[in-house]
């Protein structure tokens, strides 16, 4: 998973705080993708961006959640007056234009509501 | 959501070739076929896709049938350290430009020595 860094690995979080997980794309990739994981689950679709575009956001629940992929630095998912239900790990993968090339995942950010 | 189905386990004996199937019965012309797999909680990791005709990587080969409503991959000779989920999944485009990937479960695949 070289390539696409995910920051930070681990998140702790209170109920009620904010949680902020970034990521930045590999080299010459332009698209990034967040999705999140449950426990002995399949990841889920939450939003796909481009720079300074949201393309698709249907898998975003429709309240405390947020992407953004500026001009310049990483995509940044933000979380407000997080939940224990928003315990999970996300992950974030980029890909070049239409994605033929294959798309690359990063390590994940494992955020847990306490 | 998902477009896919897959055995939930399978168990292949170390050296030998693993065949992983996957059903998607209702994929469309356009949508490609894309394996990837995920060891302990780690990102997924790509393995292979494909649209219609048969592929193959130093990673694995990729075989999809002539109507497009199944595939399979082949591991050719799995290793223990090919023990991982393995995800078939279907790259959609559902308009407005958007394209991503849909995960169904996932078939957990255990080698052993």
């Amino acid at each position: 998973n070289a390539g696409v860094m995910q920051n930070p690995r681990h998140l702790v979080r209170r109920r009620g705080q904010e949680a902020r997980l970034r990521c930045s794309p590999m080299k010459g990739h332009s698209h990034v993708y967040w999705y999140r994981q449950l426990p002995e689950e399949g990841l889920k679709f939450m939003v796909y961006l481009q720079k300074e575009n949201i393309i698709d956001e249907s898998g975003m629940p429709k309240e405390r959640f947020s992407a953004e992929f500026p001009k310049e630095g990483p995509s940044i998912l933000r979380i407000q007056q997080v939940v224990r239900g928003d315990s999970a790990a996300y992950f974030c993968a980029s890909s070049p234009p239409g994605g033929f090339e294959g798309y690359t995942f990063g390590s994940g950010t494992r955020l847990t509501v306490v | 959501d998902a477009k896919t189905t897959q055995p939930p386990s399978m168990d292949c004996a170390e050296g030998r070739a693993a065949n992983l199937p996957c059903n998607h019965s209702t994929i469309s012309g356009n949508e490609y076929v894309y394996w990837y797999r995920q060891i302990h909680s780690q990102g997924p990791q790509y393995i292979i896709h494909g649209l219609k005709n048969n592929e193959t990587n130093e990673m694995a080969s990729l075989i999809i049938t002539e109507d497009r409503k199944s595939s399979t991959l082949i591991l050719p000779h799995a290793t223990l350290r090919d023990t991982a989920v393995y995800y078939c999944i279907v790259r959609v485009a559902p308009g407005g430009g958007s394209e991503k990937l849909v995960f169904g479960k996932g078939t957990k695949l255990t080698v052993n020595p």
